[in-house]
């Protein structure tokens, strides 16, 4: 069974640097194909896709956002960690990670499992 | 990166009703194209990909068409469950991955 969990703090102030962590299980990020993403909502918008991270360490980021963001992987944890510098009110969100199950082809970069969601707010 | 534009915004349709939401590239995207259904307060849920491929477990009212640049969901007799958003993904080549900005199905 497949799950993804994300977690971090709910409320942080403009400037500050976020950090969001995704643990996962019923997959390992060792596997050939496999991914992981985060995604991010803003309330009553459209879906935003920001980083992901494959199974051989490869990274890939929004082109708005790359200067910003920062996506890590502890395979033996079986987690994910997004970092967004320099926060501001509109990235008030509820962000989420994703997999993405490329081990028949690699080009799969659609999401079949996703998490809750974690609202994050900025505010001072 | 290649932009999605989704339409309509928002329809109104009743139960039975067949519904139909497009979805344009600004480029070719060789069918990488997969549909959500997302409901207030929850994550977004698979529904297709590769333009036309059902996901597990999806019941078979939903499909999808399309070539090229152009692609469409269809809901072939529209249930009370199937009231939701609904957003179209491309992943054509690498990334950056691009969402559309989505269409909310509304009771009529």
């Amino acid at each position: 069974q497949v799950t993804l969990r994300e977690s971090g703090p709910a409320l942080v102030k403009p400037t500050q640097t976020l950090t969001l962590t995704c643990t996962f299980s019923g997959f390992s990020l060792s596997t050939s194909g496999m991914c992981v993403s985060w995604i991010r909502q803003p309330p009553g918008k459209a879906l935003e896709w920001l980083a992901l991270i494959d199974w051989d360490d490869d990274k890939y980021y929004s082109t708005s956002l790359k200067t910003r963001l920062t996506i890590s992987k502890d395979t033996s944890k079986n987690q994910v960690v997004l970092t967004m510098t320099n926060m501001d009110p509109v990235d008030t969100a509820t962000y989420y990670c994703a997999r993405i199950d490329g081990t028949y082809d690699y080009s799969n970069y659609y999401f079949d499992y996703w998490g809750q969601g974690t609202l994050v707010t900025v505010s001072s | 990166d290649i932009q999605m534009t989704q339409s309509p915004s928002s329809l109104s349709a009743s139960v039975g009703d067949r519904v139909t939401i497009t979805c344009r590239a600004s480029q070719g995207i060789s069918n990488s194209l997969a549909w959500y259904q997302q409901k207030p307060g929850k994550a977004p849920k698979l529904l297709l990909y590769a333009a036309s491929r059902l996901e597990s477990g999806v019941p078979s009212r939903f499909s999808g068409s399309g070539s090229g640049t152009d692609y469409t969901l269809t809901i072939s007799s529209l249930q009370p469950e199937d009231f939701a958003t609904y957003y179209c993904q491309q992943y054509y080549s690498t990334p950056p991955l691009t969402f559309g900005g989505g269409t909310k199905v509304e009771i009529k």
